[in-house]
């Protein structure tokens, strides 16, 4: 049974850098065909999918239109995980944040969330 | 464009059946979908990817109860003899173009 473990700090400063690990058992980062999603959840958005990484002979990203000028997501095929950037973050970046494991695009398996607060 | 429309909330008895709807938009009909049930405080939990056919898989230890249909362009989860831990958020959830797309959630209350 594949299982996801967040890390990564709960309170940013307006301009900096989000960022979140999404450490995987069960299942490798370098699947040839699972995906590794990023999504948040706030009250004002609800959940909101931010992008996705995944490996078929080389690496592939897709971003939401929402962030893609702010977003990073890496695979770290020697810790097998893999993390997310977003970069100059607003209060509007406050949000519930989850990783994912996606099958052709559905998610069947989440990480236990992280709240990200935004604020100086 | 693509989108998944969920009414806000939604009410059962405990032991009664209710049936919830995700429609999408015009053109994707033949879209599959996932739900996601989220309990109160709880992070989303998958429960099946439903076919424009009706036929679905659900996720391991999702109860029996738990089943999906589908009609033209709506997806359905009906829930039967519910019990007080069904209570909480379902989303659905789809894919298409490269990008995922989220319905906005149906608030069950078990009264």
């Amino acid at each position: 049974q594949v299982q996801l473990q967040q890390s990564g700090p709960g309170l940013v400063k307006p301009s900096q850098t989000l960022s979140l690990t999404c450490a995987i058992s069960g299942d490798s980062v370098s699947s040839n065909s699972a995906a590794w999603h990023w999504i948040r959840q706030s009250p004002s958005r609800g959940l909101e999918w931010l992008g996705r990484t995944y490996y078929r002979s080389k690496w592939y990203y897709d971003y939401a239109i929402s962030v893609k000028s702010r977003i990073t997501i890496n695979p770290d095929t020697s810790q097998n995980q893999f993390s997310l950037h977003l970069n100059s973050v607003t209060p509007e970046d406050t949000a519930v944040y989850y990783c994912a494991r996606g099958l052709s695009g559905y998610l069947y398996s989440w990480g236990q969330g992280t709240l990200v607060t935004v604020s100086s | 464009q693509l989108v998944l429309t969920q009414s806000p909330s939604a009410s059962a008895s405990l032991g009664a059946s209710v049936k919830l709807t995700c429609t999408l938009s015009s053109g994707h009909s033949t879209y599959a979908i996932a739900w996601h049930q989220q309990q109160p405080e709880k992070g989303p939990r998958y429960l099946m990817k439903l076919n424009s056919d009706g036929s679905h898989s659900k996720g391991d230890g999702i109860p029996d109860r738990f089943s999906g249909s589908s009609s033209g362009a709506e997806r359905y989860l009906t829930i039967s003899s519910v019990q007080p831990e069904d209570e909480g958020d379902y989303h659905c959830q789809t894919w298409g173009s490269g990008i995922g797309v989220f319905g906005g959630g149906t608030r069950l209350t078990v009264l």
